[in-house]
């Protein structure tokens, strides 16, 4: 299976909003709901922020938001802070029973 | 507060069994979640590997499911992983993860992850 596509990178000045998009497959992202997100900053675990497309678990600040079209998904993070530079990535469940991982994002606060 | 910790080897000899362990604290691996091995190569992106369940249902990534081996110790509160035929290609960090019943079937714990080079 192939990885979820990913820009490598996106960057916004503190304040600004950047949107993150994973494109998949009629397989994969564009037949399942069971699309998420995570950020892990260097050296760590990642860390989930974004369930089944749109959902914040408790604890996510509501600055990080999460949306679908087709076979493509995507992460908004508004208002953004120092904090939110790390990696992000997407993970969708797929047709054949599995999960796949996008290729990554590293998000660049200037 | 649930926490997973991954154990095992660190180095693992090509053509080798890389075989590892993650013990479950403050939960119980046959409370009704789906548990998961992941894996991140040095400098790389997130890549699954395999999934378990009580009783024993499991699912695996295609292109590893002829290597790899999932499964789980009730008595231990353990899952384990071994990859077998290993290469320099399977090092990596490994994580244990696991999937939410409340959030979708989303990784919510993850474990701190395993560094294991495949060398000789």
């Amino acid at each position: 299976q192939s990885a979820l596509t990913q820009p490598p990178s996106v960057s916004g000045s503190p304040g600004q909003s950047v949107t993150i998009s994973c494109t998949g497959t009629s397989s994969d992202v564009g037949s399942y709901n069971r699309v998420s997100w995570y950020q892990q900053p260097p050296g760590t675990a990642p860390k989930l922020m974004i369930y089944e497309v749109t959902y914040r678990p408790s604890g996510v600040p509501d600055r990080f938001s999460g949306s679908k079209s087709g076979n493509t998904a995507s992460l908004t993070i508004s208002g953004l802070q120092a904090e939110d530079e790390a990696d992000y990535y997407c993970s969708s469940y797929t047709s054949s029973s599995s999960y796949v991982f996008g290729t990554g994002t590293k998000v660049t606060v200037l | 507060q649930i926490q997973l910790q991954e154990s095992g080897p660190g180095l693992v000899n090509p053509s080798g069994t890389l075989s590892l362990t993650c013990t479950v604290y403050s939960d119980s691996i046959t409370s009704g979640h789906w548990w998961s091995w992941v894996r991140q190569p040095p400098g790389k992106g997130l890549e699954w590997i395999a999934e378990i369940y009580l009783g024993g249902n499991t699912n695996y990534n295609p292109s590893l499911k002829s290597r790899v081996s999932i499964s789980l110790d009730m008595s231990k509160n353990q899952l384990s992983l071994k990859l077998s035929s290993v290469t320099a290609a399977d090092t990596a960090v490994y994580y244990c993860a696991r999937h939410s019943v409340d959030w979708g079937y989303a990784f919510d714990i993850w474990g701190r992850g395993t560094m294991v080079a495949v060398s000789s």
